[in-house]
């Protein structure tokens, strides 16, 4: 049982460059996130998709966009990439229920020069 | 915004101490709270998870949670040197809506 699964795991991308950052769940989750952690800055919240179909901006979400392909995969992309944009980003999912608990993937850690 | 506050540390504990880590939160709607474990280079791991207030023990864990007050707390018994990590809270909004504290680092002192 894979869980939650993104590639790629490291990416080094140059000012305005685009990338797609792709995540898959076999856990037959309804919910998917995309975070990006900061250091001294927690977990943010970029954008989520609470069910198939639907998705809603976090709190960080300008510079990114999402799709929920279906309901195993949701991906974020960078259009133009900026230095900003450097951290590390963390897909997770969870079930329905107010008690469901978030589940991460490794992460991918991005660099912007 | 939704806010969630921790104390960013780092908390030391002597080896076998009890670890006291706390957050508060803005949000009265606020439904269900948990704590995850965030080792340097992972990615974060769930704890434990509470949503009526009192007190939920797992094991060496034990999670409290005051609505009223806003705040919620974990509490690490014997702690051990591999308990060394970073401690974040998250706080379910809105059903299936998260939000994470900044974390705190704890180190465990042999």
């Amino acid at each position: 049982n894979a869980g939650v699964t993104q590639t790629p795991k490291f990416q080094v991308l140059k000012t305005g460059q685009s990338m797609t950052l792709q995540c898959a769940q076999d856990m037959n989750h309804n919910s998917m996130y995309w975070y990006r952690q900061d250091p001294g800055m927690g977990l943010r919240l970029i954008y989520y998709s609470a069910s198939e179909g639907t998705t809603d901006k976090g709190e960080v979400p300008n510079g990114y966009n999402v799709s929920r392909l279906n309901k195993r995969e949701f991906s974020l992309r960078l259009e133009s990439a900026a230095p900003s944009q450097t951290s590390v980003y963390f897909c997770a999912s969870c079930s329905k229920g107010i008690n469901s608990p978030l589940h991460f993937g490794n992460g991918t850690r991005l660099t912007v020069t | 915004q939704k806010e969630v506050e921790q104390n960013s540390g780092p908390l030391s504990v002597p080896e076998g101490a009890i670890a006291s880590l706390n957050c508060t939160y803005s949000d009265r709607g606020s439904q269900s709270f948990f704590w995850y474990r965030q080792y340097s280079g992972k990615s974060p791991e769930l704890i434990m998870f509470i949503y009526s207030n009192g007190d939920k023990e797992d094991g060496r864990f034990t999670a409290q949670l005051n609505k009223a007050s806003q705040y919620v707390s974990l509490l690490i018994r014997d702690s051990q040197p591999s308990d060394s990590a970073t401690y974040l809270c998250a706080v379910n909004y809105n059903f299936n809506k998260f939000y994470f504290g900044s974390g705190t680092k704890l180190n465990v002192k042999p």
